[in-house]
């Protein structure tokens, strides 16, 4: 079954602090990956989409690196604010079955 | 501003309903799709469409129904054979397919079975 795990599934970090968010996937073969955030009773927004031929996206203060071989990807956080508190979520477009799977989540909250 | 919009964003049903929920992108993208997320929970993919008048199952189709007259609207029926509506449905949209493109969703509407 192709799953795709994020960990932890929630984080609490002081005002300032840079972070790290996990996603690992069972199935290496992707076309891309991609990070969204959800704030409480809203839809997705997307963050960063990497391809499986590209190791990095960044946009600001984020920074989204992927490697297939190990079935990870990480979302760098630098200098978290207060604001970046939500929900992060990655989905993996999985080769075989041609679909998207998605992560449970990742609950952060930034203490100001 | 280009982008998609949901409606109802909150909507009740009577056990034994219909309800469909509307989604409309301006976006002008091919691709369009129905997802449920459940608490503690991925989304789970009920149905897409990668062109008018043609769609797929999802992971979840049994008791939902779509349609795809047109390239900007893609409506989700949720029939009463559906055993447990209860959810926050979202709609998205990308262009071109998901194995490329970006995938953008709207707002949301949240079903509550009374």
């Amino acid at each position: 079954k192709q799953e795709v795990t994020q960990i932890p599934a929630a984080l609490s970090v002081p005002e300032g602090e840079n972070l790290v968010l996990n996603c690992s996937f069972t199935d290496s073969a992707i076309y891309n990956l991609q990070w969204f955030r959800q704030d409480p009773g809203k839809g997705l927004t997307s963050l960063l989409l990497i391809q499986s031929s590209q190791r990095e996206q960044t946009s600001g203060r984020l920074n989204a690196s992927l490697d297939k071989s190990s079935g990870r990807s990480t979302l760098y956080i630098a200098a978290s604010q207060p604001g970046d508190s939500a929900t992060y979520l990655c989905a993996a477009y999985m080769e075989y079955g041609n679909k998207l799977v998605f992560g449970a989540g990742t609950i952060l909250r930034v203490k100001s | 501003d280009g982008g998609i919009t949901q409606s109802p964003k909150y909507l009740f049903r009577k056990e034994g309903q219909n309800v469909t929920l509307s989604c409309e992108q301006n976006l002008n993208h091919d691709a369009m799709y129905w997802y449920r997320q459940d608490p503690g929970q991925g989304l789970r993919l009920i149905y897409y469409s990668q062109i008018v008048n043609d769609f797929q199952k999802g992971d979840i189709a049994e008791g939902y129904s779509v349609s795809r007259e047109k390239k900007e609207s893609f409506p989700l029926t949720v029939t009463s054979a559906q055993k447990n509506p209860t959810a926050f449905y979202l709609c998205a949209s990308s262009m071109p397919s998901g194995q490329t493109g970006e995938l953008f969703f709207g707002e949301g509407s949240r079903l509550t079975v009374l």
